[in-house]
């Protein structure tokens, strides 16, 4: 049982490249989400998609765009990485009542 | 709009001493409230969730959670804390009313001595 599966796990950019992180589920949840976590500000929404189809801005969703391909798949892309979006992005899916997570993607910007 | 706080940073235990991790939200309507737990270079593993019903949540891991309306809180508990239990807790909510953001808190590191 695979859950939500992000990939890749590690990444270096340089300022200004473009990057596709890419996240599934296999537990048929109409909800997914992509937060960043960073020290000392917990998990930040990034932006998130209530169903297939459709997608709505977290809290920080700037420098960022997202893509709801399938009820599975939902990935997150950066235009172009700057060193303020050092961080550990996490995806998940949920039910009404719960949401589960991703191992995360390590990415870091110099 | 939805928001959690988490007052402590960290908090230190002896093993075999009970643990709290407080947490208190602001929600609109009616809160779903959870904890998770994330321990080091992994991602979040869900703990417990309150709903509705009866005040008191009981979890994994032996870990317990009590809902108090009135003091907008969600404290989460354990009677006889562990070395293994120690990680970051987050503390999270979301709207019953129709929105399908999770709001995290922004974590407290539980330190457990032995």
């Amino acid at each position: 049982n695979a859950g939500v599966t992000q990939t890749p796990k590690f990444q270096v950019l340089k300022t200004g490249q473009s990057m596709t992180l890419q996240c599934a589920q296999d537990m048929n949840h109409n909800s997914m989400y992509w937060y960043r976590q960073d020290p000392g500000m917990g998990l930040r929404l990034i932006y998130y998609s209530a169903s297939e189809g459709t997608t709505d801005k977290g809290e920080v969703p700037n420098g960022y765009n997202v893509s709801r391909l399938n009820k599975r798949e939902f990935s997150l892309r950066l235009e172009s990485a700057a060193p303020s979006q050092t961080s550990v992005y996490f995806c998940a899916s949920g039910k009404n009542t719960e949401a589960f997570f991703g191992q995360g993607t390590r990415l870091t910007v110099v | 709009a939805q928001s959690v706080a988490q007052p402590e940073d960290q908090v230190n235990v002896a093993e075999g001493n009970p643990l709290t991790v407080k947490c208190t939200y602001s929600v609109s309507g009616n809160p779903y409230l959870f904890w998770y737990v994330q321990y080091p270079n992994r991602g979040l593993q869900f703990l417990l969730k309150y709903i509705t019903g009866d005040n008191l949540v009981k979890g994994s891991y032996g870990f317990e959670a009590e809902f108090n309306k009135s003091q907008t809180s969600f404290h989460l508990k354990k009677p006889s804390a562990l070395v293994s239990d120690s990680a970051l807790y987050f503390c999270a909510v979301r709207d019953e009313a129709g929105t399908y953001k999770y709001i995290f808190g922004t974590g407290t590191r539980l330190k457990v001595l032995a």
